[in-house]
C-alpha cells in the first residue's frame, strides 16, 4: 500500500523559530513532493514541491529537503510567524498513470505563539 | 483568473438518499481531481478525470462516481449514504493533470 508518514502531528514554535516537519515514504516510483498548507475553512494550497533529481529546493522561507536514498523529506520554515499556523500536509505522487495521484500524509497542526 | 469554485458549501443528508457535488475548475484547467477529506482518514484520492474521461480512480466504493463535462467542470455523485460517508470533498483542477493541482474550499457533507 502506498503510504506517506508524516511526523509530528502537532507542533508550537515561537515566533522567528524554524518549523521542522518530515515526511517519510515507501513507493520508490514516487516522483513529486508537493507540501500544501490548509487554514481552517479552506482548501489546502500549495506551498512548495520537489522533485527526487534535487535535494533542496527554497522559496522564501520554505525549504524542502530531500533525501531520496532514505525516502524522506522536510519542510523548513524559517522565522515562523502567526500567519504561518495552520495545518501542514505533504504529499506524494508519480505521473506513471498519467496524473497525479496525490497520496496525503496525515497532517501537521502548526501553531506558532507570539 | 477565478480560483476552483465548489457547490454546494455544505449539505446535510441522511442515510441512504444520495448527493451530487459540483466542481468549477480554473479556467484552461482540463483535469479534475476529487479527494476525501475526514479527521481519520486524512485526504484520499477518490478519482481524476480529463477531457471527459476518468483517467484514474481511487480505492473507493462503487457508490462513489463522477463525470466530466465538455466544459470541463465535473461533478461528482455518492449513492446509498452512509454515515461514514460524512467528510469534506475537496476538487482540484490542473492544466493538464501532471503539474499543480489548485484546490477548491470543499463541501462539506454530513450524512445523519
Amino acid at each position: 500500500q502506498q503510504q506517506v508518514k508524516q511526523s509530528p502531528q502537532s507542533l508550537i514554535v515561537q515566533k522567528g523559530g524554524i518549523s521542522i516537519i518530515n515526511c517519510a515514504y515507501e513507493n520508490t516510483a514516487f516522483d513529486y513532493f508537493p507540501w500544501y498548507q490548509q487554514f481552517p475553512g479552506k482548501g489546502p494550497a500549495l506551498l512548495i514541491a520537489i522533485r527526487p533529481d534535487v535535494s533542496e529546493k527554497k522559496e522564501g522561507r520554505f525549504t524542502i529537503s530531500f533525501n531520496k536514498s532514505a525516502k524522506q523529506f522536510s519542510l523548513h520554515i524559517m522565522d515562523s510567524q502567526p500567519g504561518d499556523s495552520a495545518t501542514y500536509f505533504c504529499a506524494a505522487s508519480y505521473s506513471g498513470a498519467g496524473s497525479y495521484q496525490l497520496t496525503f500524509g496525515k497532517g501537521t497542526k502548526l501553531s506558532v505563539i507570539p | 483568473k477565478a480560483g476552483v469554485t465548489q457547490t454546494p458549501r455544505y449539505l446535510i443528508k441522511t442515510r441512504g438518499q444520495q448527493v451530487t457535488l459540483s466542481c468549477s475548475p480554473i479556467s484552461g484547467h482540463r483535469s479534475v481531481s476529487w479527494y476525501q477529506q475526514t479527521p481519520g482518514q486524512g485526504l484520499q484520492f477518490l478519482f481524476e478525470y480529463f477531457s471527459e474521461t476518468q483517467r484514474n480512480k481511487g480505492n473507493f466504493p462503487g457508490r462513489f462516481s463522477g463525470r466530466q463535462f465538455s466544459n470541463s467542470r465535473s461533478e461528482m455523485n455518492v449513492s446509498t449514504l452512509e454515515l461514514g460517508d460524512s467528510a469534506l470533498y475537496l476538487c482540484a483542477s490542473s492544466t493538464t493533470g501532471i503539474d499543480t493541482q489548485y484546490f477548491g474550499p470543499g463541501t462539506r457533507l454530513t450524512v445523519l
